[in-house]
């Protein structure tokens, strides 16, 4: 069964450092593994998605790698700015299509 | 983008009657929906599986009579919880994916939260 790990659980740093979220999946037999943002209150936003035959994926200011035999993803955010505070998610499919495990979440705050 | 709009974002009810949720593809039709359920500082966890047009799939340890879904077409799934008590309060999300080939992203509402008095 997939188990997905996210370290750390929460993270507080000031407005405009660059910082790594780190994601970790026990069975590295994924067919992709995405990035969701999530406020308090609301539903998820994806941010990322990785393909398993990509190495990375780049949003503006959010970059994604992802290590398949090391079972890792990482979620390096630069620049840090106070509307980046959320819970950072990342979930892998168990096949193609199917549900998705989740991890427990990173709850970030940009402190001002 | 692909939007997936859930409805209502808060409901409050008795002890004892039924509250629906409904979740919408607006901009792709979705075969396969899936409900979440989220508590207060914790992660997600799928409540079942709903493919349109036949009976969805429920994960262990939910109960199908307590919590009715419903996919009678490719952009709306419901949630029907009935006889709701107070231990059903909780953080309902829902999910769809775009039917593209390979690997599409999984789109969520922006949730409904329960509060059963």
């Amino acid at each position: 069964k997939q188990e997905v790990t996210q370290i750390p659980a929460a993270l507080s740093v000031p407005e405009g450092e660059n910082l790594v979220l780190n994601c970790s999946f026990t069975d590295s037999a994924i067919y992709n593994l995405q990035w969701f943002r999530q406020d308090p209150g609301k539903g998820l936003t994806s941010l990322l998605l990785i393909q398993s035959s990509q190495r990375e994926q780049t949003s503006g200011r959010l970059n994604a790698s992802l290590d398949k035999s090391s079972g890792r993803s990482t979620l390096y955010i630069a620049a840090s700015q106070p509307g980046d505070s959320a819970t950072y998610l990342c979930a892998v499919p168990e096949t193609s299509g199917s549900r998705l495990t989740f991890g427990e979440g990173t709850q970030l705050t940009v402190n001002p | 983008g692909a939007v997936v709009s859930q409805h209502p974002s808060r409901v409050i009810c008795k002890s004892g009657t039924s509250v629906k949720i409904e979740c919408r593809s607006l901009d792709f039709q979705a075969t396969t929906m899936f409900w979440y359920r989220q508590f207060p500082k914790q992660s997600l966890m799928l409540m079942a599986t709903s493919n349109e047009g036949s009976k969805a799939t429920y994960e262990q340890g939910v109960e199908k009579d307590k919590f009715l879904i419903n996919h009678a077409s490719l952009t709306l799934s419901t949630l029907t919880v009935t006889s709701a008590h107070p231990e059903d309060s909780s953080f309902y999300i829902c999910s769809a994916r775009e039917p593209q080939p390979g690997n599409s992203p999984l789109h969520f509402g922006n949730g409904t939260r329960l509060t059963v008095t």
